[in-house]
């Protein structure tokens, strides 16, 4: 089955600096990468997404890219405010199987 | 509204006591989830379905069932609720099987104590 790592497990920035989350997959036929933001005492939700066919996608701060060849896909964030703070976890997964996730990066940015 | 509902959002149980904690979805996905996660940590699938009368058990090793008999209900059940059970479970569900390949979105989550 498929198994995603995910690093660093915390990362700390200062407000302003870029922030990069790195995650590699296992299984060849997955086809689709979601990012997770978490903030404190809430419900994981989906803050970008990518799939497959496409190598890079960018939503104004945020950007996700993937590598099929070398199976891993990376999350961007530039110009981090305090408010980034919070837990990241990328997953994948093909169609029929379920999504797995990785085990989330503590992202801390300080003023 | 298409959303996932969980209930209780909070319960405190003690020991020995069976609960139920409910799961429900009204967007018509096909796969759902039961996830153990403590504050800011890993998420740790217990359960999950790939569809009614379609149930697995995930990678961490729970004293909980689970059952799928409506597309939209997904029950977590604790035959003997235990102070190790102290946790937040949280409920997802995502399309994929016969539906379009979607994120998973998740419930609010029912967070629990066992004293």
């Amino acid at each position: 089955g498929e198994n995603v790592e995910q690093h660093p497990s915390t990362l700390s920035v200062q407000e302003g600096d870029s922030a990069v989350i790195k995650c590699t997959y296992s299984d060849s036929a997955s086809n689709y990468f979601p990012w997770y933001k978490q903030e404190l005492g809430k419900r994981p939700q989906l803050i970008i997404d990518i799939r497959s066919n496409v190598g890079e996608k960018k939503d104004q701060r945020i950007a996700v890219t993937l590598n099929k060849t070398a199976k891993h896909f990376s999350l961007h964030i530039t110009e981090t405010q305090p408010e980034d703070s919070a837990v990241y976890f990328c997953a994948a997964s093909t169609g029929f199987q379920k999504l797995v996730f990785g085990t989330g990066t503590r992202l801390l940015v300080s003023p | 509204e298409a959303d996932i509902y969980q209930t209780p959002r909070y319960l405190v149980i003690g020991t020995g006591k069976k609960i139920t904690l409910e799961c429900s979805q009204t967007m018509g996905h096909d796969k759902m989830y039961w996830y153990q996660q403590d504050p800011g940590m890993e998420l740790h699938l217990i359960h999950y379905s790939y569809g009614v009368n379609s149930t697995e058990k995930g990678d961490l090793s729970s004293e909980s069932t689970v059952s799928r008999i409506r597309t939209e209900h997904f029950p977590l059940t604790l035959e003997s609720a235990r102070p190790s059970h102290t946790s937040q479970y949280l409920c997802a569900s995502s399309g994929g099987v016969v539906t379009r390949n979607t994120e998973a979105f998740f419930g609010q989550g029912t967070r629990l104590t066992v004293v």
